[in-house]
């Protein structure tokens, strides 16, 4: 089965760009998380949708930052506009609801540099 | 609240040697556990998981128990290899409610020949 694809796999821009993450769940999955990592901070939960639903967004750093899932096979992440502040490694997952023990799947991760 | 905390790292340990990370967590009822592993320039594979009292997790050698009276879940491995060196995150799942994760810091680990 194919896993969680994400891309670009990297990505280098400068301030002031309109970058766009995309991510692919784990066909049948329903649950999907964008989370950010960074030496700083490690891992950061930025946003998560159920049934393509955003639930939680509390995670997202600022109105810099939008998060859609237009259906149940597709996510895009945008920063618009982007800071040097933003590079990291953005992960993609996704998870079936079932019951417990329901692992999330991740994917490579988009690694992201602002210059 | 729900959280988890994960022994500091980085751990470096010499090829064979015995591995111990602590993880405990905070959470009502009961929680899934899980170790997950980030091999350099990879997204996060799950390792191995417990959903309930005195289970036991074991993959690919390491293993870890759900102790609820300690809440506790430390990875653990007889003898690492080289191939083990990565960064292992400790995570938990609400009983109810949404699956979000709640992830601990992450552990690097380095081993040597």
């Amino acid at each position: 089965d194919a896993g969680v694809i994400q891309s670009p796999r990297h990505e280098v821009t400068e301030m002031g760009q309109e970058v766009t993450l995309r991510c692919k769940p784990i066909s049948g999955h329903d649950y999907l998380f964008w989370y950010r990592q960074t030496m700083m901070r490690g891992l950061e939960l930025l946003i998560y949708f159920n049934n393509n639903v955003p639930i939680d967004d509390s995670g997202m750093p600022e109105d810099r930052f939008s998060a859609k899932m237009p259906n149940a096979s597709f996510s895009t992440l945008k920063i618009q506009p982007s800071e040097p502040r933003d590079s990291a490694v953005y992960f993609c997952a996704s998870s079936l609801f079932g019951t417990a023990g329901q692992p999330q799947h991740f994917g490579d991760g988009t690694r992201l540099s602002i210059l | 609240g729900n959280s988890v905390t994960q022994m500091e790292g980085p751990v470096t340990l010499s090829e064979e040697a015995f591995l111990t990370i602590n993880c405990t967590y905070t959470a009502t009822g009961y929680p899934s556990l899980f170790w997950y592993v980030q091999y350099p320039g990879e997204g996060l594979q799950l390792l191995l998981k417990a959903t309930k009292a005195d289970d036991k997790g074991s993959n690919k050698g390491f293993e870890a128990t759900y102790r609820k009276e300690t809440t506790s879940f430390h990875l653990e491995k007889g003898s690492v290899q080289v191939s083990d060196s990565a960064v292992y995150f400790c995570a938990l799942r609400r009983q109810t409610g949404a699956n979000n994760l709640f992830f601990g810091t992450g552990t690097r680990l380095t081993v040597i020949p």
